[in-house]
């Protein structure tokens, strides 16, 4: 079955680029169904989505984080990756990438999760 | 501050019947855009369990299920059991916001 497997560094330093990348295993990322997003979680607190990405390339952002957000695809290497840059102590989070399905215009949602890889951001 | 407003906790005893609600906006819900909720079990990532407002994925039982009228929904769990003690989160999409959203998550105790 397809599989999701975020990886990066745990560390961060303030102001410095977070960078993450989820890697499919059991499925491939150019499949036009879908689109591969990454959600994070503060400890403690609820999700918020930061963007998602499709086989084109055509990536969509949360407008709250948009200027620091590049998400890439690789479908080669069949992972799709995030950059966040400047980062803060407010970005400590658990990051999750996950796989967006659309069902007509007005259904989207996530039906496959990675199990999450934790970043703080920390000197 | 969750663009979709859920209740923090519900709790239940087992075998009862909880319901967690999920109220939007004329932007989001109110607009047409189906709720999706997901069910986080303490330290793991969030699982798909009902999809376009009434949907269940495979292996979801069907004491489990969902609603959506107007500008809310709702999520329901008949027969509560200990193994549904989890954070429930629902999902729908903001045109204003033109992003996707979550509620702030409620938290299930089974007592």
């Amino acid at each position: 079955q397809v599989q999701l497997q975020e990886s990066g560094p745990g560390l961060v330093e303030p102001s410095q680029t977070l960078s993450l990348t989820c890697t499919v295993s059991g499925g491939s990322v150019s499949s036009g169904d879908y689109y591969w997003a990454w959600i994070r979680q503060p400890p403690g607190k609820g999700l918020e989505w930061i963007g998602y990405i499709n086989f084109r390339g055509s990536a969509y952002y949360n407008p709250s984080l948009k200027s620091r957000i590049t998400i890439s695809i690789d479908t080669s290497e069949n992972h799709f990756s995030l950059k966040l840059t400047s980062v803060t102590a407010p970005d400590t989070a658990m990051y999750y990438c996950a796989r967006n399905y659309g069902s007509g215009s007005y259904s989207w949602y996530f039906d496959l999760w990675g199990r999450g890889t934790l970043v703080t951001v920390s000197s | 501050q969750s663009v979709l407003t859920q209740p923090p906790s519900v709790s239940g005893a087992p075998g009862q019947r909880v319901t967690i609600s999920c109220t939007g906006n004329s932007s989001n819900i109110g607009a047409g855009y189906d709720v999706h909720w997901y069910q986080q079990l303490p330290g793991t990532a969030p699982k798909l369990l009902i999809y376009g407002n009434t949907n269940r994925p495979s292996g979801v039982p069907d004491r489990v299920s969902g609603s959506k009228s107007g500008t809310s929904a709702s999520l329901a769990i008949t027969g509560l059991r200990a193994e549904d003690e989890a954070d429930y989160y629902c999902q729908s999409y903001d045109t204003s916001l033109t992003a996707f959203v979550f509620g702030g998550g409620t938290k299930v105790t089974v007592l």
